[in-house]
C-alpha cells in the first residue's frame, strides 16, 4: 500500500527551463509535505516544505504547490540548472491522532538537467 | 555546525551476523529517525527516537532494534541477518519530535551488503 507516489521515475529538461515535479498521495490524513533532493552516495537534503492549510510555498527558484481536493502536489524548479541533477524525493507526514512523527516517502524521480 | 555522521559508511556482513550502525545527529537535535534505502522500496521508516525513548517504530521485524544514549546519539542493531536487509540505512536528526515544521536531516548512510 503505496501511501505517496511519484508515477514518473525520470525527467529530463533543458537547462534554463522549467522542472515540474509530481507527486500524489492516498491519505487524507496527512498534513505537511516535504521534498528532499538526493544526490548518489550522499543522505537526502531537505529542499521545501509545504503545510496542509496552504496552497503555495516558494523559496528562490523551488515552488511546492498542494491540491488538496486532488491530494497532489508538485515541485517547480525555475529556472533549472545542472547542478539540479538529482533523485528527487516526495515525502509526507501526519500528526493527528497523536501519531508520532514519520515521514511516507515516495520512490523518487531522478532530475536530469542537461547544459 | 557538523551534519549527521554516520558509521561506518560500508559494511558486508554474512547471513544470520548481527551488526550494529551508529549515528551521531546534529549538536542540539534530540530526535533520530533511521530510514531503510532500497531500490525496490524506496526510503522505508525503521523508528525514532526521542530523549532516549523510541516514539515510533515502522513494520520492520523485532530483528531491527535501536537506542539512543543521553547525548541524543544512537545505535541501530539487526540480528540474524538475511541478504534481504542488503540496502542503505539512513540516520536523520531533528530539533523536535512530532512535527512535520521539524524537518528532518539526513546521514550520508551505511551500505550494508549481507552476502
Amino acid at each position: 500500500d503505496q501511501q505517496v507516489k511519484q508515477n514518473s521515475p525520470s525527467l529530463s529538461v533543458q537547462e534554463g527551463r522549467i522542472s515540474i515535479l509530481n507527486c500524489d498521495y492516498t491519505n487524507s490524513m496527512f498534513d505537511y509535505f516535504l521534498w528532499y533532493k538526493k544526490y548518489p552516495a550522499e543522505g537526502p537534503t531537505f529542499l521545501i516544505s509545504i503545510s496542509s492549510i496552504k496552497d503555495k510555498n516558494e523559496d528562490g527558484r523551488f515552488t511546492v504547490f498542494l491540491n488538496k481536493s486532488a491530494k497532489h502536489l508538485s515541485l517547480h524548479i525555475v529556472p533549472s540548472q545542472p547542478g539540479d541533477s538529482a533523485v528527487y524525493f516526495c515525502a509526507a507526514s501526519s500528526n493527528s491522532g497523536g501519531s508520532n512523527y514519520k515521514l511516507t516517502f515516495g520512490k523518487g524521480t531522478l532530475l536530469t538537467v542537461n547544459p | 555546525k557538523a551534519g549527521v555522521t554516520q558509521t561506518p559508511r560500508y559494511l558486508i556482513k554474512t547471513r544470520g551476523q548481527q551488526v550494529t550502525l551508529s549515528c551521531s545527529p546534529i549538536s542540539g537535535h534530540r530526535s533520530v529517525s533511521w530510514y531503510q534505502q532500497t531500490p525496490g522500496q524506496g526510503l522505508q521508516f525503521l523508528f525514532e527516537y526521542f530523549s532516549e525513548t523510541q516514539r515510533n517504530k515502522g513494520n520492520f521485524p523485532g530483528r531491527f532494534s535501536g537506542r539512543q544514549f543521553s547525548n541524543s546519539r544512537s545505535e541501530m542493531n539487526v540480528s540474524t541477518l538475511e541478504l534481504g536487509d542488503s540496502a542503505l540505512y539512513l540516520c536523520a536528526s531533528s530539533v523536535r519530535s512530532g512535527t512535520g515544521a521539524s524537518p528532518l536531516h539526513f546521514g550520508n548512510g551505511t551500505r550494508l551488503t549481507v552476502t
